[in-house]
């Protein structure tokens, strides 16, 4: 079965960087690609961005853009997501998902939380 | 600009029906979605792709009692057989070129 494993929370100062990892099984990797959805507390769904996992081609939201940085590492069907120059504002549960190659999101990660703050 | 829009709340009783509206902003009404649903203190389960003549596809193990469908700009969830556990908030997204959008989500309370 698909399954898609997140590193642990972190709790970071500001100013900080962060990487979250995930882990994917079940499937074959480089067939689909990777999205990465935030979540404030009590907030909605924020997309952050894609990547494919066939070419590593990249697709980041306007709003993070210079901030984000997407990779994977296809020998071990892992995605990563580094966010840098953090600020309280980036308090929030990170998700990934499968990504049917940037369109729909099917499977999603647990989720970890980062913390942001002094 | 790609936008989905959702009511913020909707109720209805154990056992009942109830539909949810998500509707696409203006020129991208022939646009597929998908639907997902987030339990409390849960995250994100992916429900169905939605298209624009309401055929749809269900994520894995999704009962019978969700289903989709489609007009104009108007993509909807149905819920029938409401049960305790279908108590939680849903979210439609979309996609274009290079970006996904999701909406603001519907707060399904379960009488």
């Amino acid at each position: 079965q698909v399954q898609l494993v997140q590193s642990g929370a972190e709790v970071k100062k500001p100013g900080a960087s962060v990487k979250v990892s995930c882990k994917a099984s079940g499937y074959t990797f480089t067939s689909y690609g990777i999205s990465w959805v935030r979540q404030a507390p009590g907030q909605g769904l924020e997309w952050m961005g894609w990547i494919s996992a066939y070419n590593g081609n990249t697709n980041y939201a306007q709003k993070l853009q210079g901030r984000v940085t997407m990779t994977t590492d296809t020998s071990t069907s892992t995605a990563y997501m580094e966010l840098r120059s953090l600020r309280s504002d980036d308090t929030a549960v990170y998700y990934c998902a499968r990504d049917e190659d940037g369109s729909y999101v099917d499977y999603w990660g647990q989720g970890t939380l980062v913390t942001v703050s002094s | 600009q790609l936008v989905l829009t959702q009511s913020p709340s909707a109720s209805a009783s154990l056992g009942a029906s109830v539909k949810l509206t998500c509707t696409l902003s203006s020129g991208h009404s022939s646009y597929a979605i998908a639907w997902h649903q987030q339990q409390p203190e849960k995250g994100p389960r992916y429900l169905m792709k939605l298209n624009s003549d309401g055929s749809h596809s269900k994520g894995d193990g999704i009962p019978d009692r969700f289903s989709g469908s489609s007009s104009g700009a108007e993509r909807y969830l149905t819920i029938s057989s409401l049960q305790s556990e279908d108590e939680a908030d849903y979210y439609c997204q979309t996609w274009g070129t290079g970006i996904l959008v999701f909406g603001g989500g519907t707060k399904l309370t379960v009488l």
